[in-house]
């Protein structure tokens, strides 16, 4: 299965929100609702931000939210802060026992 | 506190084997399901084995038949046994514990280097 597409980079200003698509196909984001989110800084392991769509595991900012429609999900951002300047990956189960990611999107924060 | 820490990595040529450990502690890796995760440098992330609570185990298409995951109860350990390694199984190598559904990944060790060269 190929990977989940994602736009290499998005960006806003502090204190602005920014939406990041990741767009799959009904066998994968449209199938289910095993979607999730990941940050990931430079040099560092990624952080589960979202799962299942739209839950938010103890201790993320509620800034972030996630949803679903259709093949594409989509993560927002609110209330933009310096720190939230990171690699940001999808992933989504692929049915068969399988986990798909998305290429990644580079978030600068202007 | 959970924390997974990663060992085992380290230059390799193409055609060798390897074994990645993965030390667990503050939870039960035989109660947890459990993956690993790879990273290429400079690439993004790909999944590449999952153990379930009950033993079972899964993989990618990519590793299927070369890469075996395992675990050791009486150690908390859970490992990647990788044989016929390639330049492009080339990747920082991260254990990873699933979160509620085992389909996406609560915890994450630091990773470990593996370099697949000649």
């Amino acid at each position: 299965q190929s990977a989940l597409t994602q736009p290499p980079s998005a960006s806003g200003s502090p204190g602005q929100s920014v939406t990041i698509s990741c767009t799959g196909t009904s066998s994968d984001i449209g199938g289910y609702d095993y979607v999730s989110w990941y940050q990931q800084h430079p040099g560092k392991a990624p952080k589960l931000m979202i799962y299942e769509v739209s839950k938010r595991p103890s201790g993320v900012p509620d800034r972030f939210s996630g949803s679903k429609s259709g093949n594409t999900a989509s993560l927002t951002v609110s209330g933009l802060q310096a720190e939230d300047e990171a690699d940001y990956y999808c992933s989504s189960y692929g049915g068969s026992n399988n986990l798909i990611f998305g290429g990644g999107t580079k978030l600068t924060v202007l | 506190e959970v924390e997974l820490v990663e060992s085992g990595g380290g230059l390799i040529q193409p055609g060798g084997s390897l074994r990645l450990s993965c030390a667990a502690s503050g939870f039960t890796v035989s109660s947890s399901y459990m993956s690993w995760v790879r990273q290429a440098p400079g690439k993004g992330l790909e999944w590449v084995s999952l153990i379930h609570k009950s033993g079972d185990t899964t993989y990618a298409d990519s590793v299927k038949g070369r890469f075996t995951i395992s675990r050791d109860d009486s150690k908390n350990t859970l490992y990647l046994q990788m044989n016929s390694l390639r330049v492009e199984d080339t990747a920082v190598y991260y254990c990873t514990r699933s979160c509620g559904a085992y389909w996406c990944f609560g915890y994450w060790g630091q990773g470990t280097l593996v370099p697949v060269s000649s």
